[in-house]
């Protein structure tokens, strides 16, 4: 079965660090770009970051560039963000998202997780 | 504010048709594919469109798109109750800062 699982959410105060995994199964995870998008509370999609299949080409969005940083294991096939200088602005459920492609300038979301939550908060 | 402009909310009766607009520019929805998301409340996003136009296995041909220069149309014919959802359209941005962009969202009431 093709799924997405999300961990690695919780309580963190202002300034502090988090790192979110998606553990990947059912398909070839190395063919496939991943990302992650956030939705705050009671709102809107937010787009994060992506990183092609190989892992050569990472791309943030302005909000998390220089705090947060996307890699992937390709032996774990699993995905993850490792969230610096958190703010509470970056509350939200953090979705995972498999795109079509090896690129995620193409293409788009075509499996999502169920997300987990990061709450920040002193 | 979103790159891409939905309006916020729609309402209309069961079996009625539905539209919902997605606007944006030349650098996402003008030069590259639009795909929309379904939300059913306090799940996750699920893909419905994608291409522009098309539909993954398993989307009823109750949901349609189309797209002409920098906007996008999503349409749901025979409303059921089971559509109430937030919808959120999408494309990726050539610009400079190249990125993902996502509409604010359209929170359809069937009535």
């Amino acid at each position: 079965e093709v799924q997405l699982v999300e961990s690695g959410g919780g309580l963190v105060q202002p300034g502090g660090s988090l790192r979110l995994s998606c553990a990947t199964s059912g398909f070839t995870f190395s063919r496939y770009a991943m990302s992650w998008v956030r939705q705050a509370p009671g709102k809107g999609l937010e787009w994060v970051s992506s990183v092609s299949g190989s892992g050569s080409s990472t791309y943030y969005a302005d909000s998390v560039k220089g705090r947060f940083t996307v890699s992937r294991d390709k032996s774990k096939t699993t995905l993850y963000l490792q969230m610096n200088s958190l703010r509470a602005e970056d509350t939200a459920v953090y979705y995972c998202a498999k795109g079509e492609y090896g690129f995620p300038t193409q293409g788009h979301f075509d499996l999502w997780g169920r997300g987990t939550l990061v709450t920040v908060s002193s | 504010q979103s790159v891409l402009t939905q309006p916020p909310s729609m309402s209309a009766a069961p079996g009625q048709k539905v539209t919902i607009s997605c606007s944006g520019s030349s650098s996402n929805i003008g030069n590259n594919f639009v795909s929309w998301y379904q939300q059913l409340p306090g799940t996750a996003p699920k893909l419905l469109i994608y291409d522009d136009n098309r539909r993954p296995s398993g989307i009823p041909d109750r949901f349609s798109a189309s797209k002409s220069g920098t906007s996008a149309t999503l349409g749901i014919t025979g409303l059921q109750t089971g559509d109430e959802a937030d919808y959120y359209c999408g494309a990726w941005d050539s610009s400079l800062s190249a990125s993902w962009v996502f509409g604010g969202g359209t929170k359809l009431t069937v009535l």
